[in-house]
């Protein structure tokens, strides 16, 4: 089945302790993205990346970090987490061209006190 | 910097009734269009998309697009509870991968 599967589903942690959000896809794209949800906001793109090594800012990067070492995996690092990035975050990958619609992962909602 | 255009809503209707959704865009370049629909704390989903102007029928969802006037909408006939869920309008323009999204407009069906 293809999906895109993001983990922890839930996480409460505190101030300043780095915590990962990993998310692995099983499509083979080339295309993904981190994405995160607050009321009233929609959704605003964190970073993306077009490919292995490549990766690039999106409207709300500060205070994030993103690797792509693998074509499958692209995890969203919080290196001093701060309550301001308490939120519903989104994963999802697409082929890349520009027809190609977004696949989302289930979602990670973080809380930081 | 593109732009996506959405009422808020609540747009509420009956059970039944047809329920017209809205987006406007900014970038002349945008040449993919996708309707994703979100249920409260859930991911998005895909229910359309749509690349050329005219309409698009899949089951009782329709989608409009006027490149001209660039505006893309949705209808759903025959409008269930079970539709009642947030609609997100996203636009990608031709070379690039990245989806803009619009901030949703909320839909509610009542029975």
């Amino acid at each position: 089945e293809a999906q895109v599967t993001q983990n922890p589903r839930y996480l409460i942690t505190v101030t300043g302790k780095k915590l990962t959000v990993t998310c692995s896809q099983n499509m083979n794209h080339e295309y993904m993205s981190w994405y995160r949800q607050d009321p009233g906001l929609g959704l605003r793109q964190i970073y993306y990346s077009m490919n292995v090594e490549v990766t690039d800012k999106g409207d709300v990067p500060e205070g994030y970090k993103v690797s792509r070492k693998e074509k499958r995996n692209f995890p969203l690092i919080l290196e001093s987490p701060s309550p301001n990035q308490t939120s519903l975050y989104f994963c999802a990958s697409s082929a890349g061209t520009a027809a190609a619609e977004a696949f989302f992962g289930q979602g990670t909602r973080l809380t930081v006190v | 910097q593109k732009e996506v255009e959405q009422n808020s809503g609540p747009l509420s209707v009956p059970e039944g009734a047809i329920a017209s959704l809205n987006c406007t865009y900014s970038d002349r370049v945008s040449q993919s269009f996708f309707w994703y629909r979100q249920y409260s704390g859930k991911s998005p989903e895909l229910i359309m998309s749509i690349y050329s102007n005219g309409d698009k029928e899949d089951g009782r969802f329709t989608a409009q697009l006027n490149k001209a006037s660039q505006y893309v909408s949705l209808l759903i006939r025959d409008s269930q509870p079970s539709d009642s869920a947030t609609y997100l309008c996203a636009v990608k323009a031709w070379g690039y991968s990245t989806l803009t999204f619009g901030k949703g407009t909320m839909l509610l069906v009542s029975p």
